[in-house]
């Protein structure tokens, strides 16, 4: 089955340790982003990556870092949280530049930090 | 960088009724504009997409129109129903130049049977 895969689901931690949201994709995509969702801001973009070992900023990455190893892994990693960062995670992919295409979501990850 | 605009922000219409949302984006290069449905405590799911080079794509009840003179855009919903409700969200994106995806802030949508 095609899926996008995150993990965990719901987090709750606290101010300054390190975590990591893992985000897997089956669908051979090459293009994979990341996402928060909070009410009234709607959806923006974290960081986003077009291929493996390419990543760009996005509208909101202060305070995260990610990486493209894989092409199919694209974590999203919080070096230090803050209670500013607690969110509705979500990590999309699509397939590649130029084709017609849409972005396929993950289940989300409900992050809370303390 | 492009900037999205989503109005209205809440829209409650009655069962049967047609539901129009619209946005505007402020990047005249960009040139894939998607929709996406959200139900509550679920993942956006695309609905209907439309690029640059077309004005009009329609999908059974729901249609796009897309005017780049003006840059705007709207998602037309006909004959509404109940499982309609949901929070609906536009976004734009330069296919080919900066691949960002810029979302607007959403609609929630009502539909009261």
């Amino acid at each position: 089955e095609a899926q996008v895969t995150q993990n965990p689901r719901y987090l709750i931690t606290v101010t300054g340790k390190k975590l990591t949201v893992t985000c897997s994709q089956n669908m051979n995509h090459e293009y994979m982003s990341w996402y928060r969702q909070d009410p009234g801001l709607g959806l923006r973009q974290i960081y986003y990556s077009m291929n493996v070992e390419v990543t760009d900023k996005g509208d909101v990455p202060e305070g995260y870092k990610v990486s493209r190893k894989e092409k199919r892994n694209f974590p999203l990693i919080l070096e230090s949280p803050s209670p500013n960062q607690t969110s509705l995670y979500f990590c999309a992919s699509s397939r590649p530049r130029l084709a017609p295409d849409t972005q396929y979501f993950g289940p989300g990850t409900r992050l809370t930090v303390l | 960088g492009e900037n999205v605009e989503q109005h209205p922000s809440t829209l409650s219409v009655q069962e049967g009724d047609s539901a129009v949302i619209k946005c505007t984006y402020s990047d005249s290069a960009s040139n894939y504009f998607p929709w996406y449905k959200q139900e509550l405590g679920k993942r956006p799911q695309l609905i209907i997409d439309i690029r640059s080079n077309v004005g009009e794509k329609k999908d059974q009840r729901i249609a796009v129109t897309l005017n780049k003179t003006a840059k705007h855009f709207s998602l037309h919903i006909t004959e509404t129903q109940p499982e309609d409700s949901a929070v609906y969200f536009c976004a734009a994106m330069l296919q080919g130049g900066s691949e960002k995806l810029v979302f607007g802030k959403g609609t929630k949508l009502t539909v009261n049977p």
